[in-house]
């Protein structure tokens, strides 16, 4: 089966600080990838499309400044949360379609929590 | 924009007895409609899908219905288990692009 991981698991760090998130394929190919974000108890927010070899799209209200999306080869996206602030604090989620097959299928990744202080 | 909204957001059955979740969506380009079964902490899981050339699957327990002309779509679950205690969320995908329910929090009491 598509395989997709995420690190780190969880991760805190202090206010003011970056922190970088990364998604791999690990058995697939994947030329897009989706970052999300869930808030507890609620649903999955689609934040940005991750696109190798491009610049990310974002979705409406989410600062491209503030979250860094770098798509570098076709099995690894990042996230960077920077300067990070209590608010920040959330479950990200990355997924991603595998590339030339079953395009709509999305593959989660375990999620990254990130808590601020 | 695209908008998918489900229905009920929590949902409390006794072993044995079926439990439905429904959904609507916005968007007329939708073609490819996924559920995902979230387990508390862990990553969503697709449990079953159904594309819009097609009214119905099942798969055991699990069964969705898709009415594309009213742009509903449902997931019905037979002899619930404990085990199917989650959260459940539909999707509504077009092209790359999927849009997700808020979810739907199940419980299945022994």
């Amino acid at each position: 089966g598509a395989v997709v991981s995420q690190h780190p698991s969880r991760v805190i760090c202090k206010s003011g600080t970056s922190v970088k998130i990364e998604c791999r394929s690990l058995d697939f190919q994947a030329t897009t990838m989706f970052w999300y974000r869930q808030f507890p108890k609620k649903s999955l927010m689609l934040m940005a499309t991750s696109n190798e070899g491009s610049k990310a799209t974002y979705e409406q209200g989410v600062e491209k400044d503030k979250f860094l999306i770098n798509h570098a080869s076709l099995t690894l996206s990042t996230l960077t949360v920077t300067s990070a602030h209590p608010e920040d604090s959330s479950f990200y989620i990355c997924s991603a379609p595998r590339a030339g097959r079953d395009q709509e299928t999305q593959y989660f990744g375990p999620g990254t929590r990130l808590l601020v202080l | 924009g695209e908008n998918v909204e489900q229905h009920p957001s929590t949902l409390s059955v006794q072993e044995g007895d079926s439990a439905v979740i429904k959904c609507t969506y916005s968007d007329s380009a939708s073609n490819y409609f996924p559920w995902y079964k979230q387990e508390l902490g862990k990553r969503p899981q697709l449990i079953i899908d159904i594309r819009s050339n097609v009214g119905e699957k099942k798969d055991q327990r699990i069964a969705v219905t898709l009415n594309k002309t009213a742009k509903h779509f449902s997931l019905h679950i037979t002899e619930t288990q404990p085990e199917d205690s989650a959260v459940y969320f539909c999707a509504a995908a077009g092209g790359f692009k999927t849009i997700f329910g808020a979810g739907t929090r199940l419980f299945v009491k022994a």
